[in-house]
């Protein structure tokens, strides 16, 4: 079983805080690992993917990946009300098979 | 460019009958996937594509069939519906492989089993 686990939230933070969401693997085959945001009612939107270990910046996001501990982060700096929603995280295994966490819900209070 | 569409936007099914979800894009994308999405859950892969006449299983693909006649189509068939197939379908495609291009989705099909 090729697993991709989340924190179900809600994860509520305050605007301008930092937003930390957290996801975990299962399979140490699982070679690069994707952020998608989805807001209600609508279809995912990568965020950002990473595949190295270390810290991948765009913007006010941030991905990290630690392989050895088979967790995956994402970090939104700054958040504002926009970033509500439902984040997914995803790992790729093979050529083109993504298996999906049940993604975390982020609320941004203003 | 419209992006990648879809048709239905929703749809209620009989137990035991058949439909096709259609799904189309003008990208000229070489990849394309169907995923499904139950409440509350992440998507599941259910078929992918890597260019026409080739297409492959995912994780979830039992009660579906797939087929890729043209780059930009990739209909989803159901041949006998069932109540566990209600969930909402996201049709994908990407120009090349995940991770090198990003992943661009439909806006879905709401499918409803009764």
């Amino acid at each position: 079983q090729k697993e991709v686990e989340q924190n179900s939230g809600p994860l509520s933070v305050p605007e301008g805080a930092i937003a930390s969401l957290n996801c975990t693997y299962s399979d140490r085959g699982s070679q690069s690992f994707f952020w998608y945001r989805q807001y209600s009612g609508k279809s995912p939107e990568l965020i950002m993917f990473i595949y190295s270990n270390g810290d991948k910046e765009d913007g006010r996001f941030t991905a990290q990946l630690n392989k050895a501990s088979q967790y995956v982060s994402l970090l939104i700096r700054d958040s504002q009300p926009s970033d509500s929603a439902t984040y997914l995280c995803a790992s790729k295994v093979g050529a083109n098979n993504l298996f999906f966490g049940t993604g975390t819900r982020l609320t941004v209070i203003p | 460019n419209a992006g990648v569409t879809q048709t239905p936007k929703f749809r209620i099914l009989k137990i035991g009958q058949s439909m096709t979800l259609q799904c189309t894009q003008d990208m000229n994308h070489n990849y394309m996937y169907w995923y499904r999405q139950d409440p509350g859950m992440g998507l599941k892969l259910i078929y992918y594509s890597v260019g026409a006449g080739i297409t492959d299983k995912g994780e979830v693909p039992n009660g579906y069939n797939v087929s890729r006649s043209t780059t930009e189509d990739f209909p989803l068939r159901l041949e006998l519906a069932a109540p566990s197939q209600t969930s909402v379908y996201f049709c994908a495609s990407s120009y090349a492989a995940l991770g090198r291009e990003t992943q661009y989705f439909g806006p879905g099909t709401r499918l409803l089993v009764l």
